[in-house]
């Protein structure tokens, strides 16, 4: 399967741990962005890279969520001191450049449940 | 900003009847606009989308979709619905100015009824 994959598909873990999420994307992606999705709404952006450079972060992002894609392939999703908030779908999607605006192939999503 | 509004959460047709999941959307520049469809327990797939050109695309699995710069809007529809139609479905907006964060809306599960 050549898709782009995510690991963990779920975690489940306790307040105020940390938890680290990876995401595989499509190998000749070079656009890397990841989302949070809860029931009932759509996803909402987090950060988006292109190739290993960082170029927007939303300002859901707070400074307990860290993102890198160290060598431009794949991409680490940081949660520290998880708050039950965190609970929620993460996705990662990419996407190619060329070709002007493309669409994002999106992966399965890792769920977080914080108890 | 940008912003995206499906204003309904959920749509009901029956099968071989059309149907249409309506978007409307707010952006600064050109919109790029798509729709996603998302299957239960299956990520988010690839619909269609408009870029510029041609107010009505065509996308995946018979569906369309028509731009409407002065209503701002672009609806997904479809001539003749099929039960395996049945999932969710996400209009998205991106500003043409920026390649990076699209807005989804809040969905709109779409059953169609044999």
């Amino acid at each position: 399967d050549t898709g782009v994959s995510q690991d963990p598909r779920h975690k489940i873990t306790k307040r105020g741990q940390n938890v680290t999420f990876r995401c595989d994307p499509i190998s000749e992606h070079n656009r890397l962005y990841w989302y949070r999705q809860t029931l009932g709404q759509g996803p909402e952006f987090l950060t988006y890279f292109q190739n290993e450079a960082q170029l927007e972060k939303s300002r859901l992002l707070s400074d307990r969520f860290s993102a890198e894609r160290p060598k431009g392939s794949f991409s680490t999703l940081e949660i520290q001191r998880t708050e039950q908030g965190d609970s929620a779908m993460y996705l990662c999607a990419s996407s190619p450049r060329a070709g002007g605006p493309n669409e994002q192939f999106f992966g399965p999503g890792t769920r977080l449940t914080v108890l | 900003a940008q912003s995206v509004a499906q204003p309904e959460d959920q749509v009901n047709v029956a099968e071989g009847n059309p149907l249409t999941v309506k978007c409307t959307y707010s952006v600064s520049g050109n919109p790029y606009l798509f729709w996603y469809v998302q299957y239960p327990n299956r990520g988010l797939q690839f619909l269609l989308k408009y870029i510029t050109g041609d107010n009505l695309v065509k996308g995946s699995y018979g569906f369309e979709a028509e731009f409407n710069k002065s209503q701002t809007s672009f609806h997904l529809k479809k001539p003749s619905a099929l039960v395996s139609d049945s999932a969710l479905y996400f209009c998205a907006v991106r500003d043409g100015g920026n390649a990076g964060k699209s807005t989804f809306g809040d969905g709109t599960t779409l059953t169609v009824k044999p």
